[in-house]
């Protein structure tokens, strides 16, 4: 079945505490995305990753670092969490970086940063 | 720059019809659409590129109108499963960066 796996699911940890949030896709996709969604700001794009080491910073990068040594793979890592990072992360994948392309997502993950 | 979308709510019977809109400041290359339920991931409706195009999906429907950066999202005859947020994504012509609206609250009562 085609889809975008995240893991976890939740979690709840305490600042400064490193954490990484797994995103694999199975659909063989060059593009894929990093998003955080809180009440009333809709999804916020965090990075995205248009290929295999190519990486590029979306509207809300800060805090986050993210890495794409695989195509299948882009994992979003937060070195240092803070409380703000609280919220609910999807990653997505697409065929190719062209806007022509619809996304797919992944069930999200939901941190709460205490 | 994120789009703007109106209305930012709206409660609606089985049966009538809505219209939700997104508004950018910036040329775009393309207007994205989708669904979120509650608790769940959203799910991609339809793609609009420039050139004005107009696109059906069921009785969702959607255009493009490239000379003012709009977006029109139409919902005709509405259902109960209608029922969720709608987020407009809009991209432009460097690819890459899909910025979405705050979304708008959709719910529809038997």
């Amino acid at each position: 079945e085609a889809q975008v796996t995240q893991n976890p699911r939740y979690l709840i940890t305490v600042t400064g505490k490193k954490l990484t949030v797994t995103c694999s896709q199975n659909m063989n996709h060059e593009y894929m995305s990093w998003y955080r969604q809180d009440p009333g700001l809709g999804l916020r794009q965090i990075y995205y990753s248009m290929n295999v080491e190519v990486t590029d910073k979306g509207d809300v990068p800060e805090g986050y670092k993210v890495s794409r040594k695989e195509k299948r793979n882009f994992p979003l890592i937060l070195e240092s969490p803070s409380p703000n990072q609280t919220s609910l992360y999807f990653c997505a994948s697409r065929l190719q970086g062209a806007g022509n392309q619809p996304q797919h997502f992944g069930d999200g993950t939901r941190l709460s940063i205490l | 720059q994120q789009p703007v979308q109106s209305p930012q709510a709206v409660i609606l019977r089985e049966g009538e019809d809505a219209v939700i809109n997104c508004s950018s400041s910036k040329a775009l290359y393309s207007v994205h659409w989708y669904r979120q339920k509650h608790g769940e991931a959203p799910v991609f409706l339809m793609i609009l590129l420039k050139g004005g195009e107009q696109k059906g999906h069921d009785k969702i429907s959607a255009s493009f109108n490239e000379k003012k950066q709009q977006s029109s999202l139409y919902l005709t005859a509405s259902q109960l499963s209608y029922s969720g947020t709608y987020f407009c994504g809009t991209e432009g012509f460097m690819g890459g960066k899909l910025i979405f609206g705050q979304g708008t609250e959709l719910s529809v009562k038997p």
